[in-house]
């Protein structure tokens, strides 16, 4: 059974940073792609970053790019979203999610039950 | 790319045939996926390719469409179904979703 569970998920103030991890069970995770999608409280679904299954492609929405950064450790079943420079608009329950293929197809198959970010002073 | 659902939500009963439509802002072959998300639960897959059902997913479900225009079908309503639809293209980036379908109980 594929299972993906998120940590890290906090309040933190503007201007703050924060990682988000999500280990990864049930298949084999150097063969997929690995993406966070975020919502907002209330509102639809962001794609926001994805890696491909080897770690060398990366894709950034254009609200994230330059402050947040996504890797992956296969030795480890882990993927990670290090946030920086976090902003009110940055509030959101995050989910990992896992592609379809090795690629950034951008299909989610998979998805974690979603860790919480606020960001408030 | 922009997705526009319609309608934004949908009253409907146990049994009866709904459609969600999803529009593209320009063309985006078959490359349209289609989730389910319950309240305070994750998305789930539901079609992919338009108009493949996911491993899993009641035959009650379907997708149709190609290039700008796009529908998800349930056929006979269940209980379990209400809940909120979005439709997502993954043609190009950014990979886009639509704003959401809310289908509730009449």
């Amino acid at each position: 059974e594929v299972q993906l569970v998120e940590s890290g998920g906090a309040l933190v103030q503007p201007g703050g940073s924060l990682r988000l991890s999500c280990s990864a069970s049930g298949f084999i995770f150097s063969s997929y792609a690995m993406h966070w999608v975020r919502q907002p409280p209330g509102k639809g679904l962001e794609h926001i970053s994805g890696i491909t299954s080897n770690g060398g492609t990366t894709y950034y929405a254009d609200s994230v790019k330059g402050r947040f950064t996504i890797s992956r450790d296969n030795s480890k079943n882990t993927v990670h979203l290090q946030m920086s420079s976090l902003r009110t608009e940055d509030t959101a329950v995050y989910y990992c999610v896992k592609d379809w293929r090795w690629e950034l197809s951008a299909t989610f198959d998979y998805w974690g039950q979603g860790t919480l970010v606020t960001v408030s002073s | 790319i922009q997705m526009t659902q319609s309608p934004s939500s949908l009253s409907a009963s146990v049994g009866d045939k709904v459609t969600i439509t999803c529009r593209a802002s320009q063309s985006i072959r078959s490359y349209l996926n289609w989730y389910q998300q319950k309240p305070e639960k994750a998305p789930q897959l539901l079609i992919y390719g338009a108009s493949s059902l996911q491993r899993g997913v009641p035959s009650r479900f379907s997708g149709s469409g190609s290039g700008t225009d796009f529908s998800l079908t349930i056929s006979s309503l269940q209980p379990e179904d209400f809940a909120t639809y979005y439709c997502q293209q993954s043609f190009s980036n950014p990979r886009t979703f639509g704003q959401g379908t809310k289908l509730e109980i009449k």
